[in-house]
């Protein structure tokens, strides 16, 4: 049982690049969320999902989109990265709404 | 909507003291509460969770954390410090106007002096 994982763990990105971020969980978890977070401002809701097939914009979805095709999966993309995106991506998961969130290792991402 | 406020983005205490780390959460009606733990290089992980059944909740690894309804407060605590304490704590409360979600405090950093 790993839990959450996620994919890559590091990635380096120049200006206009794009790329995709990796989460799976194993706990047949219904929901799934993807967060940003930066030296003191805590973790950001990115965009999130509530079941297979479903995605829901969340508190800073500008530039990102997302995907879940299947339960365990939930895609990042960064179709044109910019500096501002240089961050750490966390990806939870959880079992029930109002659930305790499992997170992943997090990807620590540069755009230069 | 919600907000939560973690005074002191930097907490120092002696090894064998009390830990005391605040949180004020906004909300006229009492929400799930949450404090959460990262340890560096990590994901966060859950050290306890408030579910109004109980006002003093205890979690994992000595900590526990008191819901005051008249402060809207949900402090963290911890008798005694241990070097191993040294992490980033985060306290979170559901959103009510969409319970799918959790939105996060800014984070203490917890240090421990030998």
């Amino acid at each position: 049982n790993a839990g959450v994982t996620q994919t890559p763990k590091f990635r380096v990105l120049k200006t206009g690049q794009s790329m995709t971020l990796l989460c799976a969980q194993d706990m047949n978890h219904e929901y799934m969320y993807w967060y940003r977070q930066d030296p003191g401002m805590g973790l950001r809701l990115i965009h999130y999902s509530v079941g297979e097939g479903t995605t829901a914009k969340g508190e800073v979805p500008d530039g990102y989109n997302v995907s879940r095709l299947k339960k365990q999966n939930f895609l990042l993309g960064l179709e044109s990265a910019a500096p501002s995106q240089t961050s750490v991506y966390f990806c939870a998961s959880s079992p029930v709404r109002q659930g305790i969130q499992f997170f992943g290792p997090g990807t620590r991402l540069t755009v230069l | 909507a919600q907000s939560v406020t973690q005074l002191g983005s930097h907490v120092s205490v002696s090894e064998g003291a009390l830990v005391l780390l605040r949180c004020n959460y906004s909300s006229s009606v009492p929400p799930y509460l949450f404090w959460y733990v990262q340890y560096p290089n990590q994901g966060l992980q859950l050290l306890l969770k408030y579910t109004s059944a109980a006002t003093l909740v205890k979690g994992i690894n000595g900590f526990e954390a008191e819901f005051k309804k008249s402060e809207t407060s949900f402090h963290l605590t911890k008798p005694s410090a241990h070097m191993s304490d040294a992490a980033e704590y985060f306290c979170a409360v559901t959103d009510y106007s969409s319970a799918s979600k959790i939105i996060f405090g800014s984070g203490t950093r917890l240090s421990i002096r030998p």
